[in-house]
């Protein structure tokens, strides 16, 4: 069955250093996401992808982040000053038709900043 | 910002019997409903859905019910396995939009 992959599965990274997470989506797939979820809370939208470009944000989703398709295949997320409240798992989710029939989620990236 | 809400968050049954996992919502702009299961160490997964036109949807031992009137579903499994022991979570959403809004999730722990 197809995956999203992501990597790493854990990343540790000194406040205020960028720190990129990377996925690779289902190949036929056209919609791309991620989500975050800070331990003991629920799962957050960060920000949808589609056609090279963001489709929308969360308010979240603030300069600090970006996203990028740099080769076709692989969908990262940039932090470019991390904090410590950026401590979180970052799922990757991507979808064939958008939201309705559900994502394939990613096993997750564990941020922690330290 | 609760716009879903799931009350419990545990929940146990004993195998072979029914689970009755609950959720809320506040914003009636919501059209479309999934309920999702997450192992630990893994990425949620897509379980079922249901469109705001229904009230019913069923897939195997899932049955997903929606009250909208009430603001209100609920996720019945039937019978449980142990294999069902993880946590649920429900998610809304309006169609065309991109955003899923995840509940808190519900941890359910089947006993043998």
């Amino acid at each position: 069955e197809p995956e999203v992959t992501q990597t790493p599965s854990h990343q540790v990274t000194q406040m205020g250093q960028e720190v990129i997470l990377r996925c690779v989506p289902i190949s036929n797939h056209l919609y791309f996401y991620w989500y975050r979820q800070i331990l003991g809370q629920k799962v957050e939208f960060l920000v949808s992808f589609y056609n090279n470009e963001i489709s929308e944000k969360s308010e979240i989703f603030d300069d600090q982040f970006s996203v990028e398709r740099p080769d076709g295949s692989n969908f990262t997320l940039k932090i470019r000053s991390t904090k410590l409240e950026d401590s979180a798992m970052y799922f990757c989710a991507s979808s064939e038709s958008g939201s309705t029939y559900g994502y394939t989620f990613g096993s997750g990236t564990r941020l922690t900043v330290v | 910002d609760q716009q879903v809400k799931q009350n419990s968050p545990s929940l146990s049954v004993q195998e072979g019997r029914i689970s009755i996992l609950n959720c809320d919502y506040t914003n009636s702009m919501f059209d479309y409903f999934l309920w999702y299961k997450k192992y630990p160490a893994e990425g949620p997964t897509f379980l079922i859905s249901i469109s705001s036109i229904k009230d019913k949807n069923e897939d195997g031992r899932f049955t997903v019910f929606l009250n909208k009137s009430a603001k209100h579903l609920s996720l019945h499994i039937v019978p449980s396995q142990p294999g069902d022991s993880a946590v649920y979570f429900c998610a809304a959403l309006i169609q065309g939009a991109q955003k899923l809004v995840f509940g808190q999730g519900t941890r359910l722990t089947i006993n043998p």
